[in-house]
């Protein structure tokens, strides 16, 4: 398994600023991802965290608004931009570790726009 | 695409009451399966998988049976205790080695009641 942190755990901003989580893990992993969990609704993915390239987005998550980094094995960021109140959620980041498909997930940030 | 149904909570039971969860997915291939448990504030923590069928997951109590028959993946406890009162997530990954995501269930809240 992996054990993983994120920071902040919460956060309150204002609309039409940007905010970056960040995600550590605390061994080497084969693959990060971040998952948006709106207020009482289930785990939707935003992004693959690809180390060294790109990260691939699902639909309807745009790297504009989403950009996120992945400088090495052990760690990943999400920015979410020009925030509005409908970005209000948990961002919840996992890992995978290679040879299995099951994923270990960050305990979130809860984030707040008015 | 993947899709993962479970049964609507809340559910209410009594403390020691039998516990079922359902589950069933819709996925092309051979997809891993898993149950995911979120308590009050915190993040998820994987409750238990299964990789194949008829594969039986098992961990704290409860157990989850991967019938590809019927497509699903129920999950069951003999006894439950006011500490399971939490949200349970039912998960699936497409297999074949591929870089996705999980798929997720849009949770249950189970409630125990003393």
């Amino acid at each position: 398994s992996a054990v993983i942190s994120q920071k902040p755990s919460r956060d309150i901003c204002q609309r039409g600023t940007s905010l970056t989580i960040q995600c550590q893990v605390d061994s080497q992993v084969t693959m990060m991802f971040w998952y948006r969990q709106q207020p009482g609704q289930s785990l939707t993915l935003i992004a693959t965290a690809n180390q060294g390239s790109e990260a691939t987005y699902e639909s309807g998550f745009v790297i504009d608004k989403f950009p996120i980094s992945r400088p090495n094995l052990t760690f990943s960021t999400l920015t979410v931009s020009n925030m509005s109140p409908e970005d209000s959620s948990i961002y919840l980041c996992s890992a995978r570790t290679s040879g299995t498909y099951e994923q270990y997930f960050g305990p979130g940030t809860r984030l707040t726009v008015t | 695409g993947d899709s993962v149904t479970q049964m609507e909570g809340p559910v209410t039971l009594s403390e020691e009451a039998f516990l079922t969860i359902n589950c069933t997915y819709t996925a092309t291939g051979y997809p891993s399966l898993f149950w995911y448990v979120q308590y009050p504030g915190e993040g998820l923590q994987l409750l238990l998988k299964a990789t194949k069928a008829d594969d039986k997951g098992s961990n704290k109590g409860f157990e989850a049976t991967y019938r590809k028959e019927t497509t699903s993946f129920h999950l069951e406890k003999g006894s439950v205790q006011v500490s399971d009162s939490a949200v349970y997530f039912c998960a699936l990954h497409p297999g074949g080695g591929g870089a996705d995501g999980l798929t997720f269930g849009k949770g249950t809240h189970l409630i125990i009641q003393p």
